[in-house]
């Protein structure tokens, strides 16, 4: 199917292990980005990429890593999860960086 | 400092009135963009309208259209006729020239029937 998808949708993990999420876009977008959500906060973003092997930092980039070596995935890293974590995590991808961000339908994810 | 601020964090407006909702953003940078977006109770993020910087007039989608003040720095999103189907989370969001984009904290708007 085209459009924008993320994996897993939820996700519960302990403090200290190591999260990979998942972010395929099929329209060949050349910039793709991440984004947690949580109340009060709205939307602060992660990482971002402008095409595959480039990549860089938002505005909360801590603790997280990420990698870009095909167009079409973008996955998020985890290394060492801490429950200041938890959170809606967001992928969106655009064509270019003034058009339309399309959004996947997040993934929530629980640290315990 | 904020770079995006939406002061009011709820509204509630009767059905098949005209809503405006609030966005003011903080910027020196000449060349930037403007994003409004909604999310419904479902959690998906839908954009619904872009304006540059540069633009001379106002963007529309639809019902959508935003009330571009550069001078003022507000970038405010009027919805034409409310529906029950535009109750929602509604985010502005900035990008500037180094490509980050930053959003505001959202308005929840509520439509009453």
């Amino acid at each position: 199917d085209a459009g924008i998808t993320q994996s897993p949708r939820y996700k519960i993990t302990e403090t200290g292990r190591q999260v990979t999420l998942m972010c395929h876009q099929t329209w060949s977008h050349s910039y793709m980005f991440w984004y947690r959500q949580d109340l009060g906060h709205g939307l602060r973003l992660i990482y971002y990429s402008a095409a595959a092997d480039i990549t860089d930092k938002g505005e909360v980039p801590d603790g997280y890593v990420v990698s870009r070596s095909k167009t079409e995935n973008f996955p998020l890293t985890l290394e060492s999860a801490t429950r200041s974590q938890t959170s809606v995590y967001f992928c969106a991808s655009s064509e270019f960086i003034s058009l339309t961000q399309y959004f996947g339908p997040g993934t929530r994810l629980t640290v315990l | 400092a904020q770079k995006i601020t939406q002061t009011q964090p709820g509204m509630f407006v009767q059905e098949k009135e005209a809503v405006t909702l609030d966005c003011t953003y903080d910027t020196s940078d000449p060349s930037y963009g403007l994003f409004w977006y909604k999310q419904p109770s479902s959690g998906e993020m839908i954009f619904l309208i872009y304006q540059g910087s540069y633009d001379q007039q106002n963007a529309t989608e639809g019902r959508y259209s935003l009330n571009f003040q550069k001078a003022r720095k507000s970038a405010n999103l009027v919805i034409s006729a409310s529906q029950l189907g535009d109750s929602a989370m509604y985010f502005c969001a900035m990008r500037e020239s180094d490509d980050k984009i930053i959003f505001g904290k959202g308005t929840r708007l509520h439509i009453l029937p």
